[in-house]
């Protein structure tokens, strides 16, 4: 069975600073995506990044980028220069086959001025 | 384009009340789930269809069916209702050219007294 774990319940980092967010997921597939979310205090959904696994260059997204590890079975999000509006949960998910979707249970990202 | 919509944003029941939750998608996308959201965790999969008049269960259906007569609606129902299906509902959709990436609704918050 797949699972998607993300051991840091929540986490606190300056305006300005770059903070790491972990995630380690389990499967016996070889082609899946990778995803991190973010959702604020609205509630909505909002894509961050995605990741390909049959790619081996990490994606990167303006301020946010992954360091992806096939064979360790890794997927962290790093955050540079945090903002305010920064300040979410932020889920991993794993997705295989369009009908096998996994989300980690989040972290709590506080971003302080 | 409205992406995914759903409706009603709020809903209080009682117990052994019934209830549909309504998820609509203007993007023409094949695929469509249904989550719930509780605290402490990640989204978990209620129910999904691979296009019009076909549906699957995930991996928490148990108290709730789901219909899809028409490729742009995709319905949840509690024909009996719970204290335990408290929760926030989340409708997402994804297109076969999209790489995996769903598109989410902004939620439904449900209360079951």
């Amino acid at each position: 069975a797949q699972t998607v774990t993300q051991s840091q319940p929540e986490m606190s980092v300056q305006e300005a600073e770059t903070v790491t967010l972990s995630c380690t997921y389990d499967t016996s597939e070889n082609n899946y995506y990778l995803f991190w979310y973010k959702q604020p205090p609205s509630r909505q959904m909002i894509l961050v990044i995605r990741q390909e696994a049959y790619k081996q260059q990490n994606a990167t997204e303006n301020r946010f980028s992954v360091n992806f590890q096939k064979a360790a079975k890794s997927f962290s999000l790093k955050i540079s220069d945090s903002q305010l509006g920064d300040t979410a949960m932020y889920f991993c998910a794993f997705i295989y086959n369009f009908n096998k979707f996994y989300f980690g249970s989040g972290t709590k990202l506080n971003v302080k001025p | 384009n409205a992406g995914v919509t759903q409706t009603p944003k709020f809903r209080v029941l009682k117990t052994g009340q019934s209830m549909t939750l309504l998820c609509a998608q203007d993007m023409n996308h094949e695929y469509m789930y249904w989550y719930r959201q509780d605290p402490g965790m990640g989204l978990r999969l209620i129910h999904y269809s691979v296009g019009e008049g076909t549906t699957a269960k995930g991996e928490v259906p148990d108290g709730y069916n789901v219909s899809r007569l028409k490729k742009q609606n995709f319905l949840l129902g509690l024909e009996s209702a719970a204290p335990s299906q408290t929760s926030v509902y989340f409708c997402a959709s994804l297109g076969l050219a999209a790489l995996g990436t769903q598109y989410f609704g902004p939620g439904t918050r449900l209360t079951v007294l």
